[in-house]
C-alpha cells in the first residue's frame, strides 16, 4: 500500500550547522511532497512543499529537492538555529486523485544545539 | 481568527464513554480532514469530507463517526470509547485540488 519512509528519525547538529531529512514514498502517482514542523505541544504547519514538476525549491534557509524516478524528496535546513528545534514530517499526495489525503513519514526530531 | 480551530483543546473521558470533538475552518476550504497522531507522533488520516461528502474513509472502527453539517465545519464524534483511542485527533481543511492542508491546534484524547 502507501508508504512514505522517513529517516533520520532523530537528528542532533550545531547551531549554524545544516540539517538533512529524506524520505521515500512508494505511490508513484504521488505529485505533491509537503514539509511539516511540528513543535512540542502545537500543531504542524506547513514550512514548505514541492509538486512534481520541479526538481527543487527553495525558501531561505529551507530547501526541498524532489527525484521522481528514484521517490526521494529531502529537507535541507542551512545556518540551522535553536528555534529550527521540532518535529519534521515529508507527505505525499496526489491532491487530484485523491481527495487530498496525505500519507506522513513517521518524522525526524531535529534538536539544534547552541 | 484562527484559520481552522477545533474544540475542547483537552478531553480526558472514562472508558465507555461517548465524546465529541468540534472543528469550524474559516478559510473557505472545501475539504476537511480528521488525522490521528499516536504516541510516537504518526500522523494517520482518518476521514475527509469534500463539500460535505465523505470521500476517504480509512480503516478506522465504525464507533468513529464524522459529520459535517456545512463545508466550513467537521465534527467527530466517538461512541464507546477505548483505552487505544487515547491520541491527538487533528482536525484540517484544504482546497481539495490545491493540496496545500492547514491543521487546527489538537484535541488530546485521554481515555482513562
Amino acid at each position: 500500500g502507501e508508504n512514505v519512509e522517513q529517516h533520520p528519525s532523530t537528528l542532533s547538529v550545531q547551531e549554524g550547522d545544516s540539517a538533512v531529512i529524506k524520505c521515500t514514498y512508494s505511490d508513484s502517482a504521488s505529485n505533491y511532497f509537503p514539509w511539516y514542523k511540528q513543535e512540542l505541544g502545537k500543531r504542524p504547519q506547513l514550512i514548505i512543499d514541492i509538486r512534481s514538476n520541479v526538481g527543487e525549491k527553495k525558501d531561505q534557509r529551507i530547501a526541498v529537492t524532489l527525484n521522481k524516478t528514484a521517490k526521494h524528496f529531502s529537507l535541507h535546513i542551512t545556518e540551522t538555529q535553536p528555534e529550527d528545534s521540532a518535529v519534521y514530517f515529508c507527505a505525499a499526495g496526489s491532491p487530484y486523485n485523491q481527495g487530498g489525503k496525505l500519507i506522513f513519514g513517521q518524522g525526524t526530531e531535529l534538536s539544534v544545539k547552541p | 481568527d484562527t484559520a481552522v480551530s477545533q474544540t475542547p483543546k483537552y478531553l480526558v473521558t472514562q472508558m465507555g464513554n461517548d465524546k465529541s470533538i468540534k472543528c469550524e475552518q474559516n478559510l473557505g476550504h472545501d475539504t476537511m480532514y480528521w488525522y490521528k497522531q499516536d504516541s510516537k507522533k504518526f500522523l494517520k488520516i482518518m476521514f475527509s469530507y469534500n463539500n460535505k461528502e465523505l470521500i476517504i474513509n480509512e480503516t478506522v472502527p465504525n464507533r468513529f463517526s464524522p459529520k459535517s453539517p456545512d463545508k466550513a465545519h467537521l465534527n467527530l464524534h466517538i461512541n464507546s470509547l477505548e483505552l487505544g483511542d487515547s491520541a491527538v485527533y487533528f482536525c484540517a481543511s484544504s482546497f481539495r485540488q490545491a493540496g496545500l492542508v492547514f491543521f487546527g491546534q489538537g484535541t488530546r484524547l485521554t481515555v482513562v
